[in-house]
């Protein structure tokens, strides 16, 4: 069965510094892997996903992530953190090679917050 | 161009009642999902569609059912509502897969 996990509740990153939220995963094959963003009260939105190709893939608002499978890793990352990323970040994963897995597995996520 | 939309919002329900969670999109997409999410949790998919008249189960179905019988439309029944059925439920679809999801604003729901 898939997994994904994001090691940290929470993290913490002054406006202006780089910040990574991290997110691990396994599953069988080759991966499809997402990150969402949730603002409070509000559903998910879309930042970016890896497919195929190359490992560094760039999404909304300036976020980029690195997919690395000898780690089973994707982080999230930014360079210079804005007070309005403050949100709960998700990461999924689905497995690329099964045919009809449209579940995605959802990470517990992880809470951003931006201080001023 | 309203995207996913959910009704209601809000809803308190007492031990055994029963309601639908009614959810729609107006992008034309086949796939169509139901999530939970619970505090700390993550979301847990319920029930997915992959076009009209076509439904599956997902990862927590116990204690929902659902229908497509319109591209657009995807209700969600609770039937016999239970206090583990308190949580917060999102509606999402998709044009294929693994395209990207888009999810509605969802309905906060507690079983008292």
């Amino acid at each position: 069965a898939q997994s994904v996990a994001q090691p940290e509740d929470q993290v913490n990153v002054a406006e202006g510094n780089p910040l990574t939220v991290k997110c691990t995963y396994s599953v069988s094959g080759n991966p499809y892997l997402f990150w969402y963003v949730q603002y409070p009260n509000r559903g998910l939105q879309f930042l970016l996903k890896y497919i195929t190709g190359d490992n560094l893939v760039k999404g909304s608002y300036g976020f980029e992530a690195e997919f690395n499978k000898s780690q089973t890793s994707f982080h999230l990352k930014k360079p210079s953190a804005l007070v309005s990323d403050s949100a709960l970040y998700f990461c999924a994963v689905r497995p690329a090679s099964r045919a009809g897995s449209y579940q995605l597995t959802f990470g517990k996520g992880t809470k951003l917050s931006v201080i001023p | 161009n309203a995207g996913v939309t959910q009704t209601p919002k809000f809803r308190i329900l007492k031990i055994g009642q029963s309601m639908t969670l009614q959810c729609t999109q107006d992008m034309n997409h086949n796939y169509m999902y139901w999530y939970r999410q619970d505090p700390g949790m993550g979301l847990k998919l319920i029930y997915y569609s992959v076009g009209a008249g076509i439904t599956d189960k997902g990862e927590v179905p116990n204690g929902y059912n659902v229908s497509r019988s319109t591209t657009e439309d995807f209700p969600l029944r609770l039937e016999l509502a239970a206090p583990s059925q308190t949580s917060v439920y999102f509606c999402a679809s998709s044009p294929g897969v693994p395209d990207t999801q888009y999810f509605g604003p969802g309905t906060r729901l507690t079983v008292l």
